[in-house]
């Protein structure tokens, strides 16, 4: 049972209009969310992160949303650019005592077209 | 400024034959970690390690081993390679424990006919 979910495989947008990535989670007990990206041929890179003491985190073009109740996160990218092209990966973590472990959902292919 | 590698990036075996994916960072984070990555599931856990020494299980450890003998290095190893292991390897690492970042390594395809 997937505890972390992105429903759509792909999205596609024009360059200039807003994208936006959904996750949803299953497990109450996470209590920080992250994102990343990854281009063909390399490892993800991380993108931008929220604690759940937050709902919301700014960094430039990228704002990450987060609704704990309804647990869905969002990743706002605004406005896209070709570049934006990717995989996004959404992951969530429990701060405990294992230590910092991610658990991911199965990535969102985003393309921008110019 | 190497950061975080993987050797080799691309790599084709036979069912049955032993396989090492070799991880090396320059970072001296503590944590490492081994993800594969399939179609429709992401990126799954395999191991992780807290510290030379010390390793853990992930969600699918089953048909891997691994060893950190050096806080530098974190070999997986396929002891007798299914099909099933036909997959992208990443290696990651970060600094401490906690909701830290995680450094990802560029990956291994491995294919297992």
């Amino acid at each position: 049972d997937q505890q972390v979910k992105q429903n759509s495989p792909s999205l596609s947008v024009q360059e200039g209009r807003i994208s936006i990535l959904n996750c949803d989670y299953t497990n109450s007990m996470f209590d920080y969310f992250l994102w990343y990206k990854k281009y063909p041929a390399e490892g993800p890179t991380f993108l931008i992160s929220i604690s759940s003491i937050k709902d919301k985190n700014e960094d430039g073009r990228f704002t990450v949303f987060l609704n704990k109740s309804a647990k869905h996160l969002s990743l706002h990218i605004v406005p896209s650019q070709p570049g934006d092209s990717a995989v996004y990966f959404c992951a969530a973590s429990v701060n405990n005592n294992a230590g910092n472990m991610l658990t991911f959902g199965g990535g969102t292919r985003l393309m921008v077209k110019p | 400024d190497a950061g975080i590698t993987q050797s080799p990036r691309y790599k084709i075996t036979e069912t049955g034959r032993q396989v090492t994916l070799m991880c090396h960072q320059t970072w001296s984070h503590s944590y490492m970690f081994w993800y594969r990555q399939d179609l429709g599931h992401g990126l799954r856990l395999i191991y992780y390690s807290a510290a030379a020494d010390i390793t853990d299980k992930g969600e699918v450890p089953d048909g891997y081993v691994v060893s950190r003998s050096k806080t530098e290095n974190f070999p997986l190893t396929l002891e007798s390679a299914t099909r099933s292991q036909t997959s992208v390897y990443f290696c990651a690492s970060s600094v401490r424990r906690g909701q830290d970042t995680q450094y990802f390594g560029p990956g291994t395809r491995l294919t297992v006919l």
